[in-house]
């Protein structure tokens, strides 16, 4: 049964665009959502996170939404560039408990066109 | 500072043999964790090192997978014997301190192939 879920498996933009993944969640208990980029034949590497307790996070060009009733959260990215181009995989964690088990979604693959 | 190391890089075995993955943290980083991608799914978690315990190993799939992490720095996950849903990709994470809280560093991964 999978928690986290990014229905859209591929995403692609004109450079400059927004470029807005999505990310559903099951689990009512988690607390703490992140974003992590991966670049092929690279590990992820973290991009940004959200706690539950807000409902915006910014970080530069990077922004995520968070709709707890909704269990949704998205991930804007503006002005979009080519250097952009990655997996981006949407994860969830119980953040106050002392495990740091991350719960992630199958990922998105973000083509941004020059 | 050097980041997650990961060997191999890429592993082809037949069905039956043995695998030993390795994973060296980030110096001084006590958390360890292990996931793994098959094709196209999502990462899922396989255990969490804290030094050389088992925090949380709720992730491994069965008991042909066997984590290690003696001396509490690098950490090796044996497969034995490997089955062909065994394939996908294993990374290798740490953090400087537990909870999700913290950021965790991935390695590049080890591509394991089980024909």
């Amino acid at each position: 049964d999978q928690q986290v879920k990014q229905n859209s498996p591929s995403l692609s933009v004109q450079e400059g665009r927004i470029s807005i993944l999505n990310c559903d969640y099951t689990n009512s208990m988690f607390d703490y959502f992140l974003w992590y980029k991966k670049y092929p034949a690279e590990g992820p590497t973290f991009l940004i996170s959200i706690s539950s307790i807000k409902d915006k996070n910014e970080d530069g060009r990077f922004t995520v939404f968070l709709n707890k009733s909704a269990k949704h959260l998205s991930l804007h990215i503006v002005p979009s560039q080519p250097g952009d181009s990655a997996v981006y995989f949407c994860a969830a964690s119980y953040g106050s408990s002392n495990t740091g088990k991350l719960i992630f979604g199958q990922g998105t693959t973000l083509q941004v066109k020059p | 500072e050097a980041g997650v190391t990961q060997f191999p890089s890429h592993s082809v075995i037949e069905k039956g043999q043995t695998v030993t993955l390795r994973c060296d943290p980030i110096s001084g980083h006590d958390n360890l964790y292990w996931y793994r991608r098959v094709m196209g799914k999502e990462i899922k978690f396989l255990l969490h090192f804290v030094k050389e315990s088992k925090q949380d190993e709720s992730g491994m799939p069965n008991n042909r997978f066997l984590a290690e992490r003696t001396g509490g720095t690098y950490s090796t996950l044996k497969v034995q014997p490997a089955e062909l849903e065994d394939s996908g990709v294993y990374f290798c994470a740490s953090s400087l301190v537990d909870g999700a809280y913290n950021e965790q560093f991935f390695g590049p991964g080890t591509r394991l192939t089980v024909l």
